[in-house]
């Protein structure tokens, strides 16, 4: 079984503090994504990896930034956290690239900023 | 236009009826399709890929139709069980992922 696992479940921070959120997949994934999701917007992409260094950006990058130094962890970090991004932060992988790959979840970080 | 829509519902429907989901999606380059489904508070999980050849997994159907660019979803003898939200996902060739914003089904007794 493919696991999927994020550091937190819930997290409550202060506005312009410095969030890190880490994900790690035990199955040797090559592609590593990060959504948020929202009531009324669904879920929208952030940031991307296909390999180890390599990053791209989502739909909605802004404020935010990634950090993909191992295969098995994607990091996700709020430089300055601001009330518009309290949300849902939702981790997932996939085993390749090409478009036909299910994606993996994680159980997800529900994050509060005040 | 969002690049995928799904029925807004709610669909609130009793034991053993069936039902249907549809979503449309605006790009005709759009590689491969998905059905996902996500209980409340949980993550999202594959319920079933979508073929052109339409498939079949136990009381849920999909169905893809390329030319009219959407795909459905039919349950049929709906269980309590089924109460969740169902995404629809469609993926590019480049892997990308767009998500529809979900329905929701409440079964009811």
């Amino acid at each position: 079984d493919v696991k999927v696992t994020q550091s937190s479940r819930y997290l409550v921070k202060r506005t312009g503090e410095k969030v890190f959120l880490e994900c790690v997949q035990d199955m040797d994934h090559e592609n590593m994504f990060w959504y948020r999701q929202d009531p009324g917007l669904g879920l929208r992409l952030i940031y991307f990896s296909y390999d180890v260094k390599m990053k791209e950006k989502g739909d909605i990058p802004e404020g935010y930034s990634v950090s993909r130094e191992k295969k098995e962890r994607f990091s996700l970090i709020l430089e300055s956290a601001s009330t518009n991004q309290t949300s849902m932060y939702l981790c997932a992988s996939s085993l390749t690239s090409g478009g036909q790959e299910t994606q993996y979840f994680g159980p997800g970080t529900r994050l509060l900023v005040l | 236009r969002k690049e995928v829509e799904q029925d807004p519902g709610p669909f609130n429907v009793p034991e053993g009826a069936t039902v249907a989901f549809n979503c449309t999606y605006s790009n005709s380059a759009s590689q491969s399709f998905f059905w996902y489904r996500q209980d409340c508070r949980k993550e999202p999980k594959l319920l079933m890929s979508v073929y052109s050849s339409g498939n079949e997994d136990g009381r849920f159907t999909a169905q893809l139709n390329r030319a009219s660019q959407y795909i459905s979803l039919l349950i049929r003898d709906s269980k309590l069980s089924d109460s969740a939200t169902y995404l629809c996902v469609v993926n590019n060739n480049a892997g990308k992922s767009t998500f529809g914003d979900g329905t929701t089904l409440t079964v009811k007794p």
